[in-house]
C-alpha cells in the first residue's frame, strides 16, 4: 500500500532562519507531488506541484522554493523565513492517469516563525 | 480553473441529515466534482467524487444537477465526529487535477 510521510511534525524558527521540510512517498512510482500551506483558520493554499523529477511549478511567488531530487521525494525550503510563513504545511500526492485524482496527504508540519 | 463557492459554516445536531451545497458555475466539460473532509491538524481526506446525477458511498451522497453548475454533499444522520471542514473541488485530467484548488471550505459543527 502507498504511504506518505513528512517531517518534522513541528518546527519553531526565528525570522530570517532557513527552512527545510521533507516529504517522501512509498508504494507508488512517478506520483504527482504537492505542497500546500494552511494559515490558522483558513483554507489550503497550493504552493508547488511537481509532475516529475526536477519539474516544479510554483503557484505563489514568495520566498519559498521546492525541489524534487528523487521520484518520491519532495522538499520545501526557504533561505530566510518571514513571520507570514507560519502555518500548517501539507505534502500530498496523487496519480493522474487512470485515476480519479484523489489526493493523499501527509501528517502535516506545523511551522511557527517568531 | 473552475472556482467554487460554499457556505462558510453550518450547524447541525446529532442524527440530522446535513446538506452542503457548492456552486461551480464555470465547471468544464471534463471536470469532476470532489469533496474532502478535514479535521483540525490533519490533511484533508477524500469523501466522494462524481461527474453527474447521484453518487453514493458508505459515508455520503453527492447530488449533481444536469447543468453541473452546483453540487450537494449529503451526510446522513451526522454524529459529533462529523464536525470538520468540508471542501468542494472541481478538476480533471485535462483541466488540472494537478492544480486542485481548495477554497475556504464549509465548517460544519455538530452538537449533541
Amino acid at each position: 500500500s502507498q504511504t506518505i510521510h513528512q517531517w518534522p511534525a513541528t518546527l519553531v524558527q526565528p525570522v530570517g532562519s532557513p527552512l527545510s521540510l521533507e516529504c517522501t512517498v512509498e508504494g507508488t512510482s512517478n506520483p504527482n507531488l504537492y505542497w500546500y500551506r494552511q494559515a490558522a483558520g483558513r483554507g489550503l493554499q497550493l504552493l508547488f506541484y511537481s509532475v516529475g523529477i526536477g519539474q516544479i511549478s510554483s503557484e505563489v511567488p514568495q520566498n519559498l522554493s521546492a525541489s524534487r531530487p528523487q521520484d518520491r521525494q519532495f522538499i520545501l525550503s526557504s533561505k530566510k523565513l518571514l513571520l507570514s510563513d507560519s502555518g500548517f504545511y501539507l505534502c500530498a500526492w496523487n496519480q493522474l492517469q487512470g485515476a480519479n485524482g484523489e489526493l493523499f496527504f501527509g501528517e502535516g508540519s506545523r511551522l511557527t516563525v517568531l | 480553473l473552475a472556482k467554487t463557492t460554499q457556505p462558510i459554516s453550518m450547524d447541525s445536531y446529532e442524527g440530522q441529515e446535513v446538506n452542503i451545497t457548492c456552486s461551480h458555475n464555470n465547471i468544464a466539460t471534463n471536470d469532476y466534482i470532489t469533496w474532502y473532509q478535514q479535521f483540525p491538524s490533519q490533511g484533508p481526506r477524500f469523501i466522494i467524487q462524481g461527474y453527474k446525477t447521484k453518487v453514493t458511498n458508505e459515508v455520503a451522497s453527492l447530488f449533481i444537477p444536469a447543468d453541473r453548475k452546483s453540487s450537494t454533499l449529503s451526510l446522513p444522520r451526522v454524529s459529533l465526529s462529523d464536525t470538520a471542514v468540508y471542501y468542494c473541488l472541481v478538476g480533471g485530467e485535462n483541466t488540472g487535477f494537478q492544480k486542485l484548488v481548495f477554497g475556504t471550505g464549509t465548517r460544519l459543527l455538530v452538537s449533541p
